[in-house]
């Protein structure tokens, strides 16, 4: 079945610093990805629509310039948490469907921001 | 902000019982409806998808959409402790490919 996968699993990085998470789709091209943000015991969360060759579509309330998302080919989004806060520690999800197939997950990131 | 709701529980039930997860929408319009299944710590896995009105039956697990009374549900028979999960319901947004998520049940299956 369709693999979605997602990489690093789990950064720690310092407070100000950029964080660059990739998300792939490894047998199935994917026009489209999403990327999610869940904070513990909350459900999912959209954070932008990844749109491959155009601007990404943010949801209410997401800072674009804070959360940067670049998808430059049908298999690869990624996600660049700019001048990362302690607030932004999280479980980021990316996921991804093609043609007639539902969603599927990556594994997700584990970020934590000191 | 369209919605989809589910009792947080928790919901504990007896190895080899059923489990019966519930889950109500209030975008008329959604088409698509999934369960997805979440461990702590991990990604969300897709269970079941269902698109029209009725059951939806795929091994141990039932899905039923009543698209009238905006609700669908999820049957899990002869649970296992490794059904023990977070367990989410995800609706599509009316008309595009964004899912809205519930903030899920959590089932716990007692040895």
């Amino acid at each position: 079945g369709a693999v979605v996968s997602q990489h690093p699993s789990w950064v720690i990085c310092k407070s100000g610093t950029s964080v660059k998470i990739e998300c792939r789709s490894l047998d199935f091209q994917a026009t489209t990805m999403f990327w999610y943000r869940q904070f513990p015991k909350q459900s999912l969360m959209l954070m932008a629509t990844s749109n491959e060759g155009s601007k990404a579509t943010y949801e209410q309330g997401v800072e674009k310039d804070k959360f940067l998302i670049n998808h430059a080919s049908l298999t690869l989004s990624t996600l660049t948490v700019t001048s990362a806060h302690p607030e932004d520690s999280s479980f980021y999800i990316c996921s991804a469907r093609g043609i007639l197939s539902p969603l599927h997950f990556g594994n997700g990131t584990r970020l934590t921001v000191t | 902000q369209k919605e989809v709701e589910q009792n947080s529980g928790p919901l504990s039930v007896p190895e080899g019982a059923i489990a019966s997860l519930n889950c109500t929408y209030s975008d008329r319009v959604s088409q698509s409806f999934f369960w997805y299944r979440q461990y702590s710590g991990k990604s969300p896995e897709l269970i079941m998808s269902i698109y029209s009105n009725g059951d939806k039956e795929d091994g141990r697990f039932t899905a039923q959409l009543n698209k009238a009374s905006q609700y669908v549900s999820l049957l899990i028979r002869d649970s296992q402790p490794s059904d023990s999960a977070t367990y989410l319901c995800a609706v599509n947004q009316g008309g595009s490919e964004k899912l809205v998520f519930g903030k899920g049940t959590k089932l716990t299956v007692n040895p």
